[in-house]
């Protein structure tokens, strides 16, 4: 497949642990933070997202938490599963109606069977 | 079956040859954008469109030209390509991105090198 990345910050885990991923964002203006998941030799698929009026969201498996203050955005995925090997980005959106998105450069999660 | 699709996948061409690359989505969406992906770089916005005839720079606009005549279809133009613009090319697209739910879907991507 393709390669999407050399020299990614790398996390590896042993199937059923939980998992952090943790991602520092740029812009103290942006409202609205996304999470992808991308497979090797496939396109990026969206996970979950939040607001900036929100702290912490959660989704099937997955939750995301928002600190502001020091401009962290983190992503947890519990009971890892082999098939949650993949890179994983988060992106901001602009603030207000700045709907440019910026994405950061990925972190390489392996899961060990 | 609700996609975005690209065309075409994979294209070789040479320097100053123009060239395009189609997009087109088929869940009537709002937002549609094109990124590249570069080793090391990540995905890098080149341009963005709210809705027909409304089109805005991403962080790498140069070299790079959009056209948004309808909702569904969002063409990426390179009208002179150099060997730098070689990369992996995704469209997507979403309803929008003013709420929550604004899934963005992307297309399975477009590898382009140019000689």
């Amino acid at each position: 497949g393709e390669s999407v990345g050399l020299h990614l910050p790398t996390l590896s885990v042993q199937e059923g642990d939980n998992s952090i991923i943790n991602c520092a964002y740029s812009n103290s203006a942006s409202d609205y933070f996304i999470w992808y998941k991308q497979e090797s030799g496939k396109g990026p698929q969206f996970i979950i997202d939040i607001r900036s009026n929100m702290d912490k969201r959660q989704g099937q498996r997955v939750t995301v938490l928002l600190n502001k203050t020091v401009k962290h955005l983190s992503l947890q995925i519990a009971a890892t599963q082999p098939g949650d090997s993949a890179v994983y980005f988060c992106a901001e959106k602009g603030g207000g109606s700045n709907y440019k998105l910026t994405f950061g450069k990925g972190t390489l999660l392996t899961v060990n069977p | 079956e609700a996609q975005v699709t690209q065309n075409p996948r994979y294209l070789i061409t040479v320097t100053g040859k123009k060239l395009t690359v189609t997009c087109s989505q088929n869940m009537n969406h709002e937002y549609m954008s094109w990124y590249r992906q570069d080793p090391g770089l990540g995905l890098r916005q080149i341009y963005y469109s709210m809705n027909v005839e409304v089109t805005d720079k991403g962080d790498v606009p140069e070299g790079y030209k959009v056209s948004r005549k309808e909702k569904r279809n969002f063409p990426l133009i390179l009208e002179s390509p150099s060997p730098n613009q070689t990369s992996l090319y995704f469209c997507a697209s979403s309803l929008g991105l003013r709420g929550t739910y604004n899934e963005q879907f992307f297309g399975p991507g477009t590898r382009l090198t140019v000689l």
